[in-house]
């Protein structure tokens, strides 16, 4: 399979601790994004790279998120000291482009978090 | 900032019925692209139909059109002959420039046997 995928597709931690996902893009793809879904809204932005550089992080994503994608490959997005309000899936989405683009955007099958 | 609104929570219809799902959005920018994608139950999120703002005629894909209305900020996606596997939540969704997508909050659409 060739598509994006995440893992772990469920994770279920107590408040405080760490948690980190990866997600693996599809291999040509240079842009790579996180989006956060709670229940009954739409994703929400959080952060997106092309190749290893970071161009943009949301006011989403505070001090105790962090999201890396070394040599523009994988990526990965850990909070630390979780919280309930982190409960939501957490989705990676991958796809060409550049700016001005209307490249798809392939989403992943997304990682849920259940904070305790 | 671009806001994106769906204002039907939920729609039911009969198959092989036409459903119209609605999409307003707002935004002070020319050149931009809106979107289409669907989560079906448990499901990935997939791309059903794009638009550029720029085109004046409106996208198609088998059965699934859309209307967009530029002036009006509104886009709206029409489903023909409904099938049981178009059961989804549907969102529009706005891009433009560094490449995120805004999503609205969806509508979840169920297929009636």
């Amino acid at each position: 399979d060739t598509g994006v995928s995440q893992d772990p597709r469920h994770k279920i931690t107590k408040r405080g601790q760490n948690v980190t996902f990866r997600c693996d893009p599809i291999s040509e793809h240079n842009r790579l994004y996180w989006y956060r879904q709670t229940l009954g809204q739409g994703p929400e932005f959080l952060t997106y790279f092309q190749n290893e550089a970071q161009l943009e992080k949301s006011r989403l994503l505070s001090d105790r998120f962090s999201a890396e994608r070394p040599k523009g490959s994988f990526s990965t997005l850990e909070i630390q000291r979780t919280e309930q309000g982190d409960s939501a899936m957490y989705l990676c989405a991958s796809s060409l482009g550049w700016i001005q683009s209307s490249y798809e955007q392939y989403f992943g099958p997304g990682t849920r978090l259940t904070v305790t | 900032a671009q806001t994106v609104t769906q204002s039907q929570p939920e729609m039911s219809v009969q198959e092989a019925e036409t459903v119209t799902l609605s999409c307003t959005y707002d935004t002070s920018e020319n050149n931009y692209y809106l979107f289409w994608y669907k989560q079906p139950p448990s499901r990935q999120m997939i791309l059903v139909i794009r638009q550029e703002a720029y085109k004046q005629q409106n996208a198609t894909e088998n059965r699934f059109s859309v209307n967009f209305q530029k002036a009006a900020k509104s886009f709206s996606l029409k489903i023909s002959d409904s099938q049981l596997g178009d059961t989804a939540m549907y969102f529009c969704a706005f891009k433009f420039g560094n490449e995120k997508l805004t999503f609205g909050t969806g509508t979840r659409l169920t297929i009636i046997p």
